[in-house]
């Protein structure tokens, strides 16, 4: 079955250090790939999504491309803000309309 | 993309009672999920809801516990019954558009952060 892993957090960065969010993924076929963020006492907000690969979404400073021959699809954002503390989660989607399988959630704090 | 109404926002109740959660979108969408999201964790299916249909319900959930109605296109509820603290988590719900509205992914509601005690 499909399965996201992400790198392990919490992570603590200074205002405006580079942020890499590591994820990987397990899927048959051809998935979507979203970033989705967790602002605190928030639902989720779609961050960036790549539907196939090579694809680069982004959004808000925030990147991340689609890359099949390593099946990753790392978050990186070169200069975080203090607005950017939440939580982030990878996710992807197989067939059409199928349901999301979400990663394990990095908690991102950072420091002015 | 959808944008979806979900309330309440968050409640505390009684072990042994159940709350019902209601989700409201603002066009018609196919497949409507709700996910339960417990302290620290990530998020996870409980169900998928089908309209005219029974809800298909992911291993570890059942229709008992977490009953779902889908009257029509645009409207759900889970009912969280009989419930214990272990009950206590953020449930929200979540569309996918389609036609044009498919490429931009899931979309979810604000969530609905429940106590129980």
């Amino acid at each position: 079955g499909n399965s996201v892993t992400q790198m392990e957090g919490p992570v603590t960065l200074s205002e405006e250090a580079f942020l890499t969010i590591n994820c990987t993924y397990t899927a048959t076929g051809y998935p979507s790939l979203f970033w989705y963020v967790q602002y605190p006492g928030e639902g989720l907000q779609l961050l960036l999504k790549a539907t196939k690969a090579d694809d680069k979404g982004s959004n808000k400073g925030f990147e991340a491309t689609y890359r099949k021959e390593t099946t990753s699809f790392h978050l990186e954002k070169g200069s975080v803000q203090v607005s950017d503390s939440a939580v982030y989660f990878c996710a992807l989607s197989g067939a059409s309309g199928s349901r999301l399988t979400f990663g394990e959630g990095t908690q991102l704090t950072v420091n002015p | 993309s959808a944008v979806i109404s979900q309330k309440p926002s968050r409640d505390i109740c009684q072990r042994g009672t159940s709350l019902t959660i209601q989700c409201q979108v603002d066009s018609q969408v196919t497949m409507m999920f709700w996910y339960r999201q417990q302290p620290g964790q990530s998020l996870t299916l409980i169900a998928t809801a089908n309209q005219g249909s029974e809800a298909t319900y992911e291993s570890g959930f059942v229709i008992d516990k977490f009953p779902i109605s889908r009257p029509n296109l645009t409207f759900s509820t889970l009912t969280v019954s009989n419930m214990s603290p272990e009950d206590s988590s953020i449930y929200l719900c979540s569309v996918r558009g389609g036609g044009q509205e498919f490429n931009y992914g899931y979309t979810f509601g604000s969530g609905t952060r429940l106590t129980v005690v």
